[in-house]
């Protein structure tokens, strides 16, 4: 099974500054990573796949990038309604596996 | 536009069981495969159980498997996950999830169906 770590497991950021989340698989995985986004009472919401293609809708202030087992996911100039848990997952093998999310706080 | 309506949760004895239900629209259902993901309260995200497009070719989470059985009928545009020898640690909001074709990520999620097993 491909481990999924992700770090930190929380942020506080002010408006407007950015941030990057972490995401390490403990095996490669070449580029076949997911990012999404969980607000509070929400379903996740796919944010990037491909580990740097933005799906439909996802605002340029979300980039992602990263290859292997190393893999990042930026918020460039974080807004309020950016306040959410953050998952990574790896769809390279199975059992699908997903890392324990960043909860980011805007201060 | 993708819907996903997820039915069929509710409040359930240990060792019972429970049969999920997802009626999708929006899209053509048999050109993706299918999925059923959880989230226990407070927790994070696990996959549970995928079935391909044609639905010969099915996946399952050790955590359920022998226990838990996906089919879908692509005649009704419906995913279904049936539950059984539940187990309190089962208690969670299930996701019915699209793929994108035959490649697991998830595209588009309905909104979940809470499952309790408590006695």
């Amino acid at each position: 099974e491909v481990v999924m770590t992700q770090s930190p497991a929380t942020l506080s950021v002010s408006p407007g500054e950015g941030v990057t989340l972490s995401c390490r698989a403990s095996q490669s995985i070449n580029s076949l990573l997911a990012w999404y986004q969980q607000k509070p009472g929400q379903a996740p919401r796919l944010l990037i796949s491909g580990a740097s293609t933005r799906a439909a809708g996802v605002p340029a202030r979300f980039t992602g990038s990263g290859s292997g087992t190393d893999f990042t996911l930026t918020i460039s100039s974080l807004q309020s309604e950016d306040s959410a848990v953050y998952h990574c997952q790896q769809y390279k093998n199975w059992p699908l596996t997903f890392g324990g999310g960043t909860k980011v706080e805007i201060k | 536009e993708v819907q996903l309506l997820e039915s069929g949760g509710g409040l359930v004895q240990p060792g019972g069981s429970l049969r999920l239900s997802c009626v999708a629209s929006g899209f053509t259902f048999t050109d993706d495969a299918m999925n059923w993901v959880r989230q226990a309260p407070g927790k994070g995200l696990e996959w549970v159980s995928v079935i391909y497009s044609g639905g010969r070719s099915t996946y399952y989470a050790d955590s359920v498997k022998g226990r838990f059985t996906i089919s879908r009928d692509n005649s009704k545009n419906t995913v279904f996950l049936q539950m059984n020898s539940l187990r309190v640690e089962d208690t969670a909001v299930y996701y019915c999830v699209k793929a994108y074709h035959d490649v697991l990520r998830g595209e588009d999620w309905g909104q979940g169906t809470l499952v309790t097993v408590s006695s």
